[in-house]
């Protein structure tokens, strides 16, 4: 069964570092997404990306974060100057369609660390 | 801002039993709703989605019904196994926000054999 892959599946990071977390989704979905969740806190969302451009994205996605799919297969999180609070599982999914029959599928996630 | 909010936290249940998750939801102007599940440190298993012109939806021993207008579902496990366990998380996809979900603060189901 096709699923979306996360590489790494751990990043430690020094503060100030950049770190680009990398996915690969469902091959014929056309949405991508990716999502945080820090330790003991609801999943939240960060930015939904369709045709190579944003379509949306969310408070916690400032000037630090952009995402890119820079090749047919792969999808990619870069955080530019990690911070102490970016520590957090980063899941990325896609989905098929838009509509009411939006179901999104989620990778494994990354688990980043930041010291 | 659509706040998701899934009761009870933690759920213990032997073996066997059927129980019942809730998730509530703010806005009822829904897209859809997901149900998830969560293994401790792995990624989000979808369940099941209901569309906002459903009712329920059924898998296996897993029947989740949404009630918009009271801005809630259920996730109904039948005959539940050890397998069970994990965190069960509910998302809903308002329609002001596009493809963005909001989700729950999940149900801790544990099975005891």
């Amino acid at each position: 069964e096709p699923e979306v892959t996360q590489t790494p599946s751990h990043q430690v990071t020094q503060m100030g570092q950049e770190v680009i977390l990398r996915c690969v989704p469902i091959s014929n979905h056309l949405y991508f997404y990716w999502y945080r969740q820090i330790l003991g806190q609801k999943v939240e969302f960060l930015v939904s990306f369709y045709n190579n451009e944003i379509s949306e994205k969310s408070e916690i996605f400032d000037d630090q974060f952009s995402v890119e799919r820079p090749d047919g297969s792969n999808f990619t999180l870069k955080i530019r100057s990690t911070k102490l609070e970016d520590s957090a599982m980063y899941f990325c999914a896609s989905s098929l369609t838009s509509g009411s029959t939006n179901e999104q599928f989620f990778g494994p996630g990354t688990r980043l660390t930041v010291l | 801002k659509q706040e998701v909010t899934q009761i009870p936290a933690a759920l213990s249940v032997p073996e066997g039993e059927n129980l019942v998750l809730n998730c509530s939801f703010t806005d009822s102007a829904i897209y859809n709703l997901q149900w998830f599940r969560q293994d401790p440190g792995k990624g989000l298993t979808s369940l099941l989605l209901i569309q906002s012109s459903q009712r329920e939806q059924t898998s296996g021993r897993l029947n989740a019904s949404l009630d918009k207008s009271s801005g809630r579902s259920t996730l109904y496990i039948a005959a539940s196994q050890p397998g069970d366990s994990a965190t069960y998380l509910c998302a809903v996809r308002p329609f002001i926000s596009g493809n963005q979900f909001y989700f729950g603060t999940g149900t801790s189901l544990t099975v005891i054999p």
